[in-house]
């Protein structure tokens, strides 16, 4: 499929190696936040979601950290392999409206 | 497989034409959302519908519209297209959740 990461910023790392993946949000008033993951060719995928009173959640290999004095989201991705591969996007709510406004994405490449 | 399925994969077509794309939400998701992607725009919120009414607007221009249907399949139709156009088209639907699952999307492309 093809690319939609092309201007992206990318982050390289090798399998086996731990990823952290950076977003700061714009609204300070957002309440909810996911992280998805997009593989080429296919629509973006829910890998894990946080709410404002929380500033860690983990689930399975990922864990996302919150820092809402900063407005700053991660994910970190543990033991990275080469199907981890995919642009990641970031996604904020504010409960008070039904959308998500997404971050441009960061296009994780694992090298085997 | 997120449940939301899109027609067509991918449609190609002359500046100047209409076209529509089509969406069907989850089972049981009241709301439906229309993104636009390209590559140098990221994902761009159009429009939300949800129970047949449009429910939020985003960067969607006047030469598209879109519409939600009774048995909450959704539409989304583009006129007089132009080259800028062509992109990735996404649905997705969500429940009582703010969750969000998509679509394999529709590629536009625009000669």
């Amino acid at each position: 499929g093809e690319s939609v990461g092309l201007h992206l910023p990318t982050l390289s790392v090798q399998e086996g190696d731990n990823s952290i993946i950076n977003c700061a949000y714009s609204n300070s008033a957002s309440d909810y936040f996911i992280w998805y993951k997009q593989e080429s060719g296919k629509g973006p995928q829910f890998i894990i979601d946080i709410r404002s009173n929380m500033d860690k959640r983990q689930g399975q290999r990922v864990t996302v950290l919150l820092n809402k004095t900063v407005k700053h989201l991660s994910l970190q991705i543990a033991a990275t392999q080469p199907g981890d591969s995919a642009v990641y996007f970031c996604a904020e709510n504010n409960s008070g409206y039904s959308t998500l406004t997404f971050g441009k994405g960061t296009m994780l490449l694992v090298s085997p | 497989d997120s449940g939301v399925t899109q027609t067509p994969k991918h449609l190609i077509t002359a500046t100047g034409q209409r076209v529509t794309l089509r969406c069907s939400p989850r089972s049981g998701d009241l709301s439906v959302y229309w993104y636009q992607q390209s590559l140098d725009q990221g994902l761009q919120f159009l429009i939300q519908y949800y129970n047949g009414e449009e429910r939020a607007k985003g960067n969607i221009l006047e030469r598209f519209s879109a519409q939600q249907f009774p048995d909450l399949h959704s539409e989304l139709n583009l006129s007089s297209l132009e080259l800028g156009d062509s992109a990735l088209y996404f649905c997705a639907s969500s429940g009582t959740t703010y969750e969000q699952y998509f679509g394999p999307g529709t590629r536009l492309t625009v000669t």
